[in-house]
Protein backbone atom coordinates (compact mmCIF):
# COMPACT_ATOMS: atom_id res chain seq x y z
CA UNK A 1 0.00 0.00 0.00
CA UNK A 2 0.88 3.52 -0.49
CA UNK A 3 3.35 5.32 2.28
CA UNK A 4 2.76 8.62 3.42
CA UNK A 5 5.40 10.65 5.72
CA UNK A 6 4.01 13.57 7.30
CA UNK A 7 6.44 16.10 8.47
CA UNK A 8 6.42 18.24 10.94
CA UNK A 9 4.69 16.17 14.15
CA UNK A 10 4.43 19.30 15.75
CA UNK A 11 4.00 22.73 14.84
CA UNK A 12 3.72 26.51 16.51
CA UNK A 13 3.55 29.28 15.08
CA UNK A 14 2.48 33.15 15.94
CA UNK A 15 -1.34 34.22 15.41
CA UNK A 16 -0.89 35.83 12.25
CA UNK A 17 1.67 33.99 10.73
CA UNK A 18 1.61 31.17 8.09
CA UNK A 19 2.19 27.37 8.98
CA UNK A 20 3.56 24.73 6.46
CA UNK A 21 2.98 21.04 6.50
CA UNK A 22 4.94 18.83 4.15
CA UNK A 23 3.98 15.24 3.45
CA UNK A 24 5.58 13.14 0.89
CA UNK A 25 4.25 9.97 -1.12
CA UNK A 26 5.51 6.35 -2.57
CA UNK A 27 3.05 5.68 -5.49
CA UNK A 28 3.38 7.72 -8.52
CA UNK A 29 -0.11 6.32 -9.63
CA UNK A 30 -1.78 8.09 -6.70
CA UNK A 31 -4.77 10.72 -8.04
CA UNK A 32 -6.37 12.77 -5.15
CA UNK A 33 -4.41 13.90 -1.79
CA UNK A 34 -6.88 14.83 0.70
CA UNK A 35 -6.80 16.90 4.35
CA UNK A 36 -8.38 16.55 6.86
CA UNK A 37 -8.34 18.94 10.50
CA UNK A 38 -9.11 16.96 13.64
CA UNK A 39 -10.39 19.54 16.54
CA UNK A 40 -9.43 18.50 19.97
CA UNK A 41 -11.73 15.71 21.37
CA UNK A 42 -13.51 15.87 17.95
CA UNK A 43 -13.76 13.53 14.92
CA UNK A 44 -11.54 14.59 12.01
CA UNK A 45 -12.86 16.49 8.91
CA UNK A 46 -12.18 16.99 5.68
CA UNK A 47 -10.69 20.61 4.62
CA UNK A 48 -9.31 20.39 1.42
CA UNK A 49 -8.02 18.26 -0.98
CA UNK A 50 -6.10 18.18 -4.55
CA UNK A 51 -6.47 16.06 -7.48
CA UNK A 52 -2.86 15.15 -9.20
CA UNK A 53 -3.81 17.03 -12.64
CA UNK A 54 -3.10 20.76 -10.87
CA UNK A 55 -0.30 22.07 -9.04
CA UNK A 56 -2.45 24.14 -6.57
CA UNK A 57 -5.88 24.74 -4.47
CA UNK A 58 -6.60 27.62 -2.70
CA UNK A 59 -9.63 27.83 -0.38
CA UNK A 60 -9.88 31.25 1.71
CA UNK A 61 -6.65 31.11 3.81
CA UNK A 62 -5.80 27.53 3.58
CA UNK A 63 -3.87 26.40 -0.26
CA UNK A 64 -2.73 23.11 -1.25
CA UNK A 65 0.56 22.41 -3.46
CA UNK A 66 1.55 18.76 -5.00
CA UNK A 67 4.71 18.79 -7.32
CA UNK A 68 4.44 14.95 -8.74
CA UNK A 69 7.48 14.48 -10.19
CA UNK A 70 9.06 14.84 -6.39
CA UNK A 71 6.21 13.33 -5.14
CA UNK A 72 5.41 15.68 -2.26
CA UNK A 73 2.20 17.59 -1.56
CA UNK A 74 1.42 20.77 1.24
CA UNK A 75 -0.75 22.36 3.33
CA UNK A 76 -0.18 26.17 3.32
CA UNK A 77 -2.23 28.12 6.54
CA UNK A 78 -1.80 31.83 6.08
CA UNK A 79 -2.60 34.61 8.72
CA UNK A 80 -3.20 32.28 11.32
CA UNK A 81 -6.28 31.91 13.93
CA UNK A 82 -6.40 30.26 17.20
CA UNK A 83 -9.09 27.98 15.54
CA UNK A 84 -6.31 27.02 13.20
CA UNK A 85 -4.92 25.06 16.07
CA UNK A 86 -5.70 21.36 15.95
CA UNK A 87 -4.29 18.20 13.90
CA UNK A 88 -3.76 18.14 10.51
CA UNK A 89 -3.64 14.54 8.62
CA UNK A 90 -2.56 14.12 4.69
CA UNK A 91 -3.99 11.33 3.07
CA UNK A 92 -2.92 9.79 -0.46
CA UNK A 93 -4.47 6.30 -2.20
CA UNK A 94 -3.75 3.16 -0.35
CA UNK A 95 -3.60 1.40 -3.71
CA UNK A 96 -4.23 4.05 -6.29
CA UNK A 97 -4.75 0.84 -9.07
CA UNK A 98 -7.31 -0.74 -7.36
CA UNK A 99 -11.09 0.18 -6.65
CA UNK A 100 -11.40 -0.48 -2.82
CA UNK A 101 -11.21 3.40 -2.46
CA UNK A 102 -9.05 3.42 0.55
CA UNK A 103 -7.20 5.70 2.27
CA UNK A 104 -3.40 5.77 3.34
CA UNK A 105 -2.86 8.40 6.41
CA UNK A 106 0.33 10.89 7.43
CA UNK A 107 1.12 10.35 11.28
CA UNK A 108 -0.37 13.96 11.85
CA UNK A 109 0.84 17.39 12.58
CA UNK A 110 -0.16 19.16 15.86
CA UNK A 111 -0.50 23.25 15.11
CA UNK A 112 -0.58 24.91 17.95
CA UNK A 113 -0.71 28.85 17.02
CA UNK A 114 0.04 31.26 20.16
CA UNK A 115 -1.91 34.47 20.42
CA UNK B 1 -29.25 13.46 8.68
CA UNK B 2 -27.24 12.24 11.68
CA UNK B 3 -24.58 11.06 9.50
CA UNK B 4 -22.19 8.76 11.23
CA UNK B 5 -23.34 7.55 14.83
CA UNK B 6 -21.21 5.68 16.65
CA UNK B 7 -22.13 3.63 20.26
CA UNK B 8 -20.85 3.58 22.66
CA UNK B 9 -18.48 6.76 23.40
CA UNK B 10 -16.41 5.50 26.29
CA UNK B 11 -16.14 1.69 27.17
CA UNK B 12 -13.93 0.58 29.70
CA UNK B 13 -13.23 -3.53 29.29
CA UNK B 14 -10.99 -6.00 31.39
CA UNK B 15 -8.31 -8.24 29.06
CA UNK B 16 -10.24 -10.67 28.14
CA UNK B 17 -13.70 -9.63 27.84
CA UNK B 18 -15.49 -8.97 24.23
CA UNK B 19 -17.64 -6.05 22.40
CA UNK B 20 -19.12 -4.59 19.49
CA UNK B 21 -18.86 -1.32 18.94
CA UNK B 22 -21.68 -0.01 16.47
CA UNK B 23 -21.68 2.33 13.61
CA UNK B 24 -24.40 3.47 11.58
CA UNK B 25 -25.01 5.81 8.70
CA UNK B 26 -28.14 7.28 7.29
CA UNK B 27 -26.79 8.90 4.00
CA UNK B 28 -26.86 5.78 2.12
CA UNK B 29 -22.57 5.30 1.86
CA UNK B 30 -21.55 2.05 0.16
CA UNK B 31 -18.21 2.20 1.29
CA UNK B 32 -17.51 2.05 5.19
CA UNK B 33 -14.20 2.40 7.31
CA UNK B 34 -12.92 1.30 10.81
CA UNK B 35 -10.04 3.21 11.84
CA UNK B 36 -7.82 3.26 15.25
CA UNK B 37 -5.96 5.98 16.53
CA UNK B 38 -3.28 6.14 18.45
CA UNK B 39 -1.33 8.89 19.86
CA UNK B 40 1.12 10.15 17.15
CA UNK B 41 0.39 7.42 14.83
CA UNK B 42 -2.45 8.93 12.41
CA UNK B 43 -5.26 6.86 11.46
CA UNK B 44 -4.92 2.80 10.82
CA UNK B 45 -7.56 1.27 8.92
CA UNK B 46 -8.62 -2.02 10.57
CA UNK B 47 -11.11 -3.16 8.28
CA UNK B 48 -13.69 -2.01 5.44
CA UNK B 49 -16.41 -2.58 3.30
CA UNK B 50 -17.28 -1.29 -0.25
CA UNK B 51 -21.13 -2.76 0.30
CA UNK B 52 -23.54 -4.99 2.65
CA UNK B 53 -22.31 -8.22 2.52
CA UNK B 54 -18.81 -7.31 1.72
CA UNK B 55 -15.08 -6.63 3.91
CA UNK B 56 -11.95 -6.83 3.99
CA UNK B 57 -9.25 -6.30 5.86
CA UNK B 58 -7.15 -3.18 6.11
CA UNK B 59 -3.82 -2.40 7.71
CA UNK B 60 -4.30 -3.85 11.45
CA UNK B 61 -7.19 -6.39 11.44
CA UNK B 62 -5.69 -8.71 13.69
CA UNK B 63 -7.85 -9.43 17.09
CA UNK B 64 -11.21 -7.28 15.24
CA UNK B 65 -14.21 -9.09 12.94
CA UNK B 66 -16.62 -6.86 11.12
CA UNK B 67 -20.12 -7.44 9.10
CA UNK B 68 -21.94 -5.70 6.79
CA UNK B 69 -25.52 -7.27 6.61
CA UNK B 70 -27.20 -3.93 5.68
CA UNK B 71 -25.71 -0.41 4.33
CA UNK B 72 -26.54 1.38 7.03
CA UNK B 73 -24.61 -0.72 9.43
CA UNK B 74 -21.14 -1.44 10.40
CA UNK B 75 -20.25 -3.28 13.66
CA UNK B 76 -16.41 -3.91 14.52
CA UNK B 77 -16.00 -6.98 16.98
CA UNK B 78 -13.42 -6.97 19.95
CA UNK B 79 -12.84 -11.16 20.78
CA UNK B 80 -10.26 -11.91 23.97
CA UNK B 81 -9.77 -7.91 24.35
CA UNK B 82 -6.14 -6.89 24.84
CA UNK B 83 -4.29 -3.92 26.27
CA UNK B 84 -2.76 -3.14 22.91
CA UNK B 85 -6.22 -2.52 21.88
CA UNK B 86 -6.87 0.13 23.97
CA UNK B 87 -7.30 3.03 21.64
CA UNK B 88 -9.98 5.62 20.25
CA UNK B 89 -11.88 3.90 17.44
CA UNK B 90 -13.71 5.73 14.57
CA UNK B 91 -15.54 5.05 12.08
CA UNK B 92 -15.98 6.17 8.81
CA UNK B 93 -18.14 6.45 5.36
CA UNK B 94 -17.88 7.43 1.83
CA UNK B 95 -20.10 7.89 -0.76
CA UNK B 96 -18.62 6.68 -4.24
CA UNK B 97 -15.74 5.77 -5.94
CA UNK B 98 -15.63 9.45 -7.30
CA UNK B 99 -16.00 11.07 -3.83
CA UNK B 100 -13.61 8.20 -1.68
CA UNK B 101 -10.85 11.32 -1.10
CA UNK B 102 -14.04 12.32 1.36
CA UNK B 103 -14.74 10.60 4.17
CA UNK B 104 -17.22 11.45 7.40
CA UNK B 105 -16.37 9.99 10.28
CA UNK B 106 -18.51 9.34 13.16
CA UNK B 107 -17.80 10.93 16.92
CA UNK B 108 -15.52 8.23 18.00
CA UNK B 109 -15.14 5.19 20.72
CA UNK B 110 -12.25 5.98 23.00
CA UNK B 111 -11.92 2.47 24.74
CA UNK B 112 -9.44 1.28 27.67
CA UNK B 113 -8.34 -2.34 28.18
CA UNK B 114 -7.22 -2.94 31.19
Amino acid sequence: GENVEQHPSTLSVQEGDSAVIKCTYSDSASNYFPWYKQELGKRPQLIIYIRSNVGEKKDQRIAVTLNKTAKHFSLHITETQPEDSAVYFCAAPDDPLSNDYKLSFGAGTTVTVRA
Amino acid sequence: NAGVTQTPKFRILKIGQSMTLQCTQDMNHNYMYWYRQDPGMGLKLIYYSVGAGITDKGEVPNGYNVSRSTTEDFPLRLELAAPSQTSVYFCASSYSAASSYEQYFGPGTRLTVT
